[in-house]
């Protein structure tokens, strides 16, 4: 009865192929996010979706596309991955925008380029 | 810009003694403040948070202590335990959206 789940844990590459991560959340929220956490420990918001809607696209490089098929997945396409991507990616979920500011995380997908 | 600053970067503290860790923001439009526990391998967990209309919350042995006019808050964890070791995380939102982390507190309670 995870909460915030991510597919898959570890992802290991290659520069220059793509790669989707999935996050699926089942708290009934209706916002969700990606967050990047460097080699560093820093995390810093990438996008947020609202039903559906994306409503936060904070520079990233447009190699990352998010895509909400619903109000419950988020999900991450990379495409042209570079050795930089190499990080923790963090999905988390907050119960609507006028709601409860808490967000929950999920466990992360650790991505490591080579 | 880093729009919330951490301090200190690590912090190894006795069984039994308290904790603390402090941030400092520079956004007056941040009206939430949660701090985050996170362990190696795990997500952030969400440990307590704090409104700024309050100067003070308290949840078990955590305590936030909220200083508006400063704009600084700090998380006091007593009697740490070395359960407690772990990575902590301030943050701090405008109207509840994105999060702006600090940059973590390595925090190690020896035994």
């Amino acid at each position: 009865d995870t909460a915030v789940s991510q597919t898959p844990k570890y992802l290991v590459t290659q520069m220059g192929n793509d790669k989707s991560i999935k996050c699926e959340q089942n708290l009934g929220h209706d916002t969700m996010y990606w967050y990047k956490q460097d080699s560093k420990k820093f995390l810093k918001i990438m996008f947020s979706y609202n039903n559906k809607e994306l409503i936060i696209n904070e520079t990233v490089p447009n190699r990352f596309s998010p895509k909400s098929p619903d109000k419950a997945h988020l999900n991450l396409h990379i495409n042209s991955l570079e050795l930089g991507d190499s990080a923790v990616y963090f999905c988390a979920s907050r119960q609507g925008l006028a709601g409860t500011y808490e967000q929950y995380f999920g466990p992360g997908t650790r991505l490591t380029v080579t | 810009q880093q729009q919330v600053k951490q301090s200190p970067q690590s912090l190894i503290v006795q069984k039994g003694g308290i904790s603390i860790i402090n941030c400092a923001y520079e956004n007056t439009a941040f009206d939430y403040f949660p701090w985050y526990q996170q362990f190696p391998g795990k997500g952030p967990a969400l440990l307590i948070a704090i409104r700024p209309d309050v100067s003070e919350k308290k949840e078990g042995r955590f305590t936030i202590s909220f200083n508006k006019s400063a704009k600084q808050f700090s998380l006091h964890i007593m009697d740490s335990q070395p359960g407690d070791s772990a990575t902590y995380f301030c943050a701090a939102t405008p109207y509840g959206n994105k999060l702006v982390f600090g940059a973590g507190t390595i925090l190690r309670v020896k035994s």
